[in-house]
């Protein structure tokens, strides 16, 4: 299976403080996903990226969060203004192809707003 | 609403035994439905992807099955391991979207 690399493993900040969070491509998966599963609930679907552009995003995924990769590295998750409800594992994961292909899990950053 | 509905919620079985989990889901337009193991603290791993033509699919001691028309899904595990001890997620994907529907996942604990 795939690695999936995801940095850092766990971000402590104050509130109304920005953080980003990045993974690591692989360089033949076309297709980046970001995923956060508040502790004890069901993960939730944030953002689709293919192509460098957004492809669909969630109602979670508000004015406050925005990926990119730019240049082809990092893949990368930003929220600029955090509140406590942002504390969650953030996932990222990468598909070589789109729907029907098995979606490979990072090991999640764990992020922990005070 | 698209929703994707597990049960039990928790499980606990004997080392050896045999179990199987159940899914239900109203997602629609309908593409695919994965099931996944995730340890705690970690990233989902992906047991079986099915799409609408398949009954059934096995990945070693891990058989899943769908039933489109039902739209019921469950996943047999055979002769459970100490390793088996995670939550398990069933997850069903839109068609034509890359979206993912998450259930809430049954713990599954394997007693020795």
């Amino acid at each position: 299976e795939p690695e999936v690399t995801q940095t850092p493993s766990h971000q402590v900040t104050q509130m109304g403080q920005e953080v980003i969070l990045r993974c690591v491509p692989i360089s033949n998966h076309l297709y980046f996903y970001w995923y956060r599963q508040i502790l004890g609930q069901k993960v939730e679907f944030l953002v689709s990226f293919y192509n460098n552009e957004i492809s669909e995003k969630s109602e979670i995924f508000d004015d406050q969060f925005s990926v990119e990769r730019p240049d082809g590295s990092n893949f990368t998750l930003k929220i600029r203004s955090t509140k406590l409800e942002d504390s969650a594992m953030y996932f990222c994961a990468r598909a070589l192809t789109g729907d029907t292909d098995t979606q490979y899990f990072g090991p999640g950053t764990r992020l922990t707003v005070l | 609403k698209n929703q994707v509905e597990q049960s039990p919620q928790s499980l606990i079985i004997l080392e050896g035994k045999n179990c199987t989990l159940q899914c239900n889901y109203t997602v629609s337009p309908f593409s695919n439905l994965r099931w996944y193991k995730q340890d705690t603290g970690r990233g989902p791993v992906s047991l079986t992807i099915m799409t609408f033509s398949e009954n059934t699919k096995s990945n070693g001691r891990y058989t899943a099955t769908l039933d489109a028309d039902t739209k019921q899904s469950s996943l047999h595990i055979t002769a459970s391991q100490l390793s088996d001890s995670a939550s398990y997620i069933c997850v069903v994907s839109n068609t034509g979207f890359q979206k993912l529907v998450f259930g809430t996942g049954t713990r599954l604990l394997v007693s020795p």
